[in-house]
C-alpha cells in the first residue's frame, strides 16, 4: 500500500458546482497535511496547509483532516473555471519538508 | 520578485549526454530542493539542501548529482543521461522545516 493515495481523477464539473477532492494515507505519524494547486505548465503553489485534525476554511477552500480514519479533504464551494488545475495533496510527519510526500494529483476542470 | 528560477525551461538531450539545470531563489531561503513529476508518479524527491553547505539523498537520486553553490544556487547534474530521466524537473525553495514550498516553473528534459 502507497504511504499516500489519491484518485489521479480527471474530475469535470459545472460552474458553481461544490468540489470535493480526496487522499488517504497510511501513516499514522503525519501530522502536517497540504494541498497544492498546480495550473498547466506550472509550478505547485501552496493552497491549503492544516496541523493534526480538524478542519481549515480560506474564502472558497476548506480543508478537512480526519486522522482516525487516515483521509483528508479539500472542498470548493462556488466552483469558477480559473479553478481549473491540478489538486496535489501533500502530507509530513513531524520533521523537515524534505519528508514531504505527494499524492499523484487529481486535474480538475470547471466548465463554463 | 521572481521567487525560483530555473533555467533550462526545455532541453533535448542525447542517451549519454551530460547537462546541468541550474535554480536560483531570492527569497533567502534555506533549503532547497530538486523534484522529477512523471505522469501516474506525482512529485519525487530526488535531492535536497536543508541547508547552505549539505545535500542528501531524496527518494530517486539515481543517476543525478547535486551542488548547492551558495545560499541563492541549487544544480542538478545529469551525467549521462538516459530516456527514463525523461521528465518535468521542478526546482523548489522554504524557509526550512514543514513549510511552505515555493516551485519553480519547471524544466522539461527530453532524452532520446
Amino acid at each position: 500500500q502507497k504511504e499516500v493515495e489519491q484518485d489521479p481523477g480527471p474530475l469535470s464539473v459545472p460552474e458553481g458546482a461544490i468540489v470535493s477532492l480526496n487522499c488517504t494515507y497510511s501513516n499514522s505519524a503525519f501530522q502536517y497535511f497540504m494541498w497544492y494547486r498546480q495550473y498547466s505548465r506550472k509550478g505547485p503553489e501552496l493552497l491549503m496547509y492544516t496541523y493534526s485534525s480538524g478542519n481549515k476554511e480560506d474564502g472558497r477552500f476548506t480543508a478537512q483532516v480526519d486522522k482516525s480514519s487516515k483521509y483528508i479533504s479539500l472542498f470548493i464551494r462556488d466552483s469558477q473555471p480559473s479553478d481549473s488545475a491540478t489538486y496535489l495533496c501533500a502530507m509530513s510527519a513531524l520533521g523537515g519538508s524534505e519528508k514531504l510526500v505527494f499524492g499523484k494529483g487529481m486535474k480538475l476542470t470547471v466548465n463554463p | 520578485n521572481a521567487g525560483v528560477t530555473q533555467t533550462p525551461k526545455f532541453q533535448v538531450l542525447k542517451t549519454g549526454q551530460s547537462m546541468t539545470l541550474q535554480c536560483a531563489q531570492d527569497m533567502n531561503h534555506n533549503s532547497m530542493y530538486w523534484y522529477r513529476q512523471d505522469p501516474g508518479m506525482g512529485l519525487r524527491l530526488i535531492y535536497y539542501s536543508a541547508s547552505e553547505g549539505t545535500t542528501d539523498k531524496g527518494e530517486v537520486p539515481n543517476g543525478y548529482n547535486v551542488s548547492r553553490l551558495n545560499k541563492r544556487e541549487f544544480s542538478l547534474r545529469l551525467e549521462s543521461a538516459a530516456p527514463s530521466q525523461t521528465s518535468v524537473y521542478f526546482c523548489a525553495s522554504s524557509v526550512g522545516g514543514v513549510r511552505e514550498l515555493f516551485f519553480g516553473e519547471g524544466s522539461r528534459l527530453t532524452v532520446l
